[in-house]
C-alpha cells in the first residue's frame, strides 16, 4: 500500500515534443505528492509539488496532472529541451502526526534528444 | 549548491575496511536524512534524525551505523560492508519531521564494495 508505481522506466522525446510521465499509489491517505529531478552526478531536487485538493498544477513548462479517483498523477513537460534531459522521480507523503514519509517512484530516465 | 553537502563524493572500500560518509547542512533544518539510491529501485529511506535524535530505523543492517551530533551533521559509518551495498548514499534535510515540504539533497557518496 505504500508503494507508488512510476512509468516509463526510461523515455526519449525530440526536442520540441511533450514528455509524459505516470505514476499510481494506492494508499489515499497520501497527502503530497512531488516530483523531483535529478542530473547525473547531482543528488535530487524539488521540480514541483501537487497536493490532492486540486487537479492541476503548472509552473512554466512543467505540468502536474493529478486525477484522485483513479489514484494517478502525471509529469507533462511541454517543450522538451535537451537541458531537461535527467531523471524523474515522483513520490508520495504521508503525514503519519509524528512524521511526513516520503515514498518514492522507481525512477524515468528522460533523455531529449536534438 | 542545494546547502546540503557530503564528503566523499567517491568512496571505494574493502569488505573489511571502516569507513565514514559526512554531510553537512547550512539550512537551519532539524530533520537529516539517509537514503540510499541503487539502479532501477525506488531511493530507500535508511535512517531519519530529529534534533540529532534517532526516530527512524528502517531495518537497515548493523554494518550501517549513523551518527548524528548535532543538528547540521550527519555521519553515517561503514563496516564489513557487502559489494551489493555499493550504490549512492544520499544524505537529506528537511525544515521539520512533520513538514510535508522539499527534501534537500546533498550529491550523495558513491560507494563502490569490492
Amino acid at each position: 500500500q505504500q508503494q507508488v508505481k512510476q512509468s516509463p522506466q526510461s523515455l526519449i522525446v525530440q526536442k520540441g515534443g511533450i514528455s509524459i510521465i505516470n505514476c499510481a499509489y494506492e494508499n489515499t491517505a497520501f497527502d503530497y505528492f512531488p516530483w523531483y529531478q535529478q542530473f547525473p552526478g547531482k543528488g535530487p531536487a524539488l521540480l514541483i509539488a501537487i497536493r490532492p485538493d486540486v487537479s492541476e498544477k503548472k509552473e512554466g513548462r512543467f505540468t502536474i496532472s493529478f486525477n484522485k479517483s483513479a489514484k494517478q498523477f502525471s509529469l507533462h513537460i511541454m517543450d522538451s529541451q535537451p537541458g531537461d534531459s535527467a531523471t524523474y522521480f515522483c513520490a508520495a507523503s504521508i503525514n503519519t502526526g509524528t512524521a511526513s514519509k516520503l515514498t518514492f517512484g522507481t525512477g524515468t530516465r528522460l533523455q531529449v534528444t536534438l | 549548491e542545494t546547502g546540503v553537502t557530503q564528503t566523499p563524493r567517491h568512496l571505494v572500500m574493502g569488505m573489511t575496511n571502516k569507513k565514514s560518509l559526512k554531510c553537512e547542512q547550512h539550512l537551519g533544518h532539524n530533520a537529516m536524512y539517509w537514503y540510499k539510491q541503487s539502479a532501477k529501485k525506488p531511493l530507500e529511506l535508511m535512517f531519519v534524525y530529529n534534533f540529532k535524535e534517532q526516530t527512524e530505523n528502517n531495518s537497515v543492517p548493523s554494518r550501517f551505523s549513523p551518527e548524528c551530533p548535532n543538528s547540521s551533521h550527519l555521519f553515517l559509518h561503514l563496516h564489513t560492508l557487502q559489494p551489493e551495498d555499493s550504490a549512492l548514499y544520499l544524505c537529506a534535510s528537511r525544515r521539520g519531521l512533520t513538514a510535508s515540504g522539499e527534501l534537500f539533497f546533498g550529491e550523495g557518496s558513491r560507494l563502490t564494495v569490492l
